[in-house]
């Protein structure tokens, strides 16, 4: 059975990165079948798709034009883990911050989620 | 990307159907068969009880049933419980190969 287990700060402060950690247990980061993805959630922007990697071959990236040039999803091949970065937060970015696995059409399972606070 | 349009708040009575609908554009959910449905209790991450637009995963409930008509997309909770409380998204795959969501529905079982 996959299990996700995110770890990271809850509280960061803005103009700063925020940086989220998803530990994979049941599968691959490499996995030929599967992307690895982040999708956030909050009162004002409801789930919101951040972004994904997935090897092919080689690796990719995908990330939602609302966040692209803050965000940077990193695959970690040793730890099997995959880790979000986005910089210049602002307390817009305050929300609940879940990893998740895709297959084509879906995603699970999911992460257990971390609230991220942005403030000063 | 806008997000995909569902109903704030639906409810029914135990033993009754409910059907939530999802509204997108020709560029999400009239484009590919992916719409998929999610389930999230308060607290909790959400879970996939719907993908490709009609598909049930192993050890979900037949009460739900997935469909799609051009650009909208629906799900039909059959037999309504008091467990289905919860708030229920749908989402999309768009021609950005990028993913997008509901607003969310609450369904309430009175």
């Amino acid at each position: 059975q996959v299990q996700l287990q995110q770890s990271g700060p809850g509280l960061v402060k803005p103009s700063q990165t925020l940086s989220l950690t998803c530990a994979i247990s049941g599968d691959s980061v490499s996995s030929d079948r599967h992307a690895w993805n982040w999708i956030r959630q909050s009162p004002s922007r409801g789930l919101e798709w951040l972004g994904r990697t997935y090897y092919r071959s080689k690796w990719f990236y995908d990330y939602a034009r609302s966040v692209k040039g803050r965000v940077a999803i990193i695959p970690d091949t040793s730890k099997n883990q995959f880790s979000l970065q986005l910089t210049s937060v602002t307390p817009e970015d305050t929300a609940v911050y879940y990893c998740s696995r895709g297959a084509v059409g879906w995603f699970d399972p999911w992460g257990q989620g971390s609230l991220v606070t942005v403030s000063s | 990307q806008s997000a995909l349009t569902q109903p704030a708040a639906v409810s029914g009575a135990p033993g009754q159907s409910i059907t939530i609908s999802c509204t997108g554009t020709s560029s999400d959910v009239g484009s590919y068969n992916l719409v998929s449905w999610y389930r999230q209790h308060p607290g909790k991450a959400p879970n996939v009880i719907i993908y490709e637009d009609i598909k049930r995963p192993s050890g979900v409930s037949d009460r739900f049933s997935g469909s799609k008509s051009g650009n909208t997309a629906s799900l039909t909770i059959s037999g309504l419980q008091a467990e289905d409380e919860a708030d229920y998204f749908c989402c999309s795959h768009t021609r950005s190969d990028t993913w997008v969501f509901g607003g969310g529905t609450k369904v309430t079982v009175l």
